[in-house]
C-alpha cells in the first residue's frame, strides 16, 4: 500500500531563518507531488507541482522553492522566512495518467514564523 | 490554468438538514472532480469523486452532481450530523494536469 511521510510535524522558526520540509511517499512510482499551503485552516493553496524528478512548476511568486531529487522526495526551501510564510503547508500525491484519481495528503506542517 | 470557485464560505444548519456546496470551474477540459473533508487540524481526506462521463454519483448520505454544460459542480450531505462539522473542498483536475482546490466551505452541522 502507498503511504505519504511529512515532517516535521510542527516548526517555530525566527524571521529571516532557513527552512526545509520533507515529504516523501512509499509504494507508488513517478507520482505527481504538490506543495500546499494552507491559512487560517480555509483555502489550499497550490504552491509547487511537480510530474518527475528535477520537474518543478511554481504556482505562486514567493521566497519558497521547491525541488524533487529523487522520485519519491518533494522538498520545500526558503533561504529566508518571512512572517507571512506562516501556515499550514500539505504535501500531496497523485498517480500520473490519463483517469486523475484521488490525492493523498501527508499530515502537514505547521509554521510558525516568528 | 484551472480555476475553480466554491460557495458556500460558511454554511450553518440544523441537525438532521441537508447542506449544499456549489463549485465552478473555469476549464471545460478537466475531467475529474473529488471533494475532501478537513477536520480541524488534519489533512484532507477524499470523501466522494465524480469523471466527467458521469452526471450523478451517491454513497450514502453524500452525493455530488456534475453539469458539464454549465461547468459546474455540487456536493450534497443530507441528514446532517454533528460529525460533518469540517471544512470541505471541491476540486476539478484537467487530464495529466494538477488538481485545484476551492477556496472551501466551513460546515457548522448544530446539535
Amino acid at each position: 500500500s502507498q503511504t505519504i511521510h511529512q515532517w516535521p510535524a510542527t516548526l517555530v522558526q525566527p524571521v529571516g531563518s532557513p527552512l526545509s520540509l520533507e515529504c516523501t511517499v512509499e509504494g507508488t512510482s513517478n507520482p505527481n507531488l504538490y506543495w500546499y499551503r494552507q491559512a487560517a485552516g480555509r483555502g489550499l493553496q497550490l504552491l509547487f507541482y511537480s510530474v518527475g524528478i528535477g520537474q518543478i512548476s511554481s504556482e505562486v511568486p514567493q521566497n519558497l522553492s521547491a525541488s524533487r531529487p529523487q522520485d519519491r522526495q518533494f522538498i520545500l526551501s526558503s533561504k529566508k522566512l518571512l512572517l507571512s510564510d506562516s501556515g499550514f503547508y500539505l504535501c500531496a500525491w497523485t498517480r500520473q495518467g490519463t483517469m486523475n484519481t484521488e490525492a493523498f495528503f501527508g499530515q502537514g506542517t505547521r509554521l510558525t514564523v516568528v | 490554468g484551472e480555476n475553480v470557485e466554491q460557495h458556500p464560505s460558511t454554511l450553518s444548519v440544523q441537525e438532521g438538514d441537508s447542506a449544499v456546496i456549489k463549485c465552478t470551474y473555469s476549464d471545460s477540459a478537466s475531467n475529474y472532480f473529488p471533494w475532501y473533508k478537513q477536520e480541524l487540524g488534519k489533512r484532507p481526506q477524499l470523501i466522494i469523486d465524480i469523471r466527467s462521463n458521469v452526471g450523478e454519483k451517491k454513497d450514502q448520505r453524500i452525493a455530488v452532481t456534475l453539469n458539464k454544460t454549465a461547468k459546474h459542480f455540487s456536493l450534497h450531505i443530507t441528514e446532517t450530523q454533528p460529525e460533518d462539522s469540517a471544512v470541505y473542498f471541491c476540486a476539478a483536475s484537467l487530464p495529466y494536469g494538477k488538481l485545484t482546490f476551492g477556496q472551501g466551505t466551513i460546515l457548522t452541522v448544530h446539535p
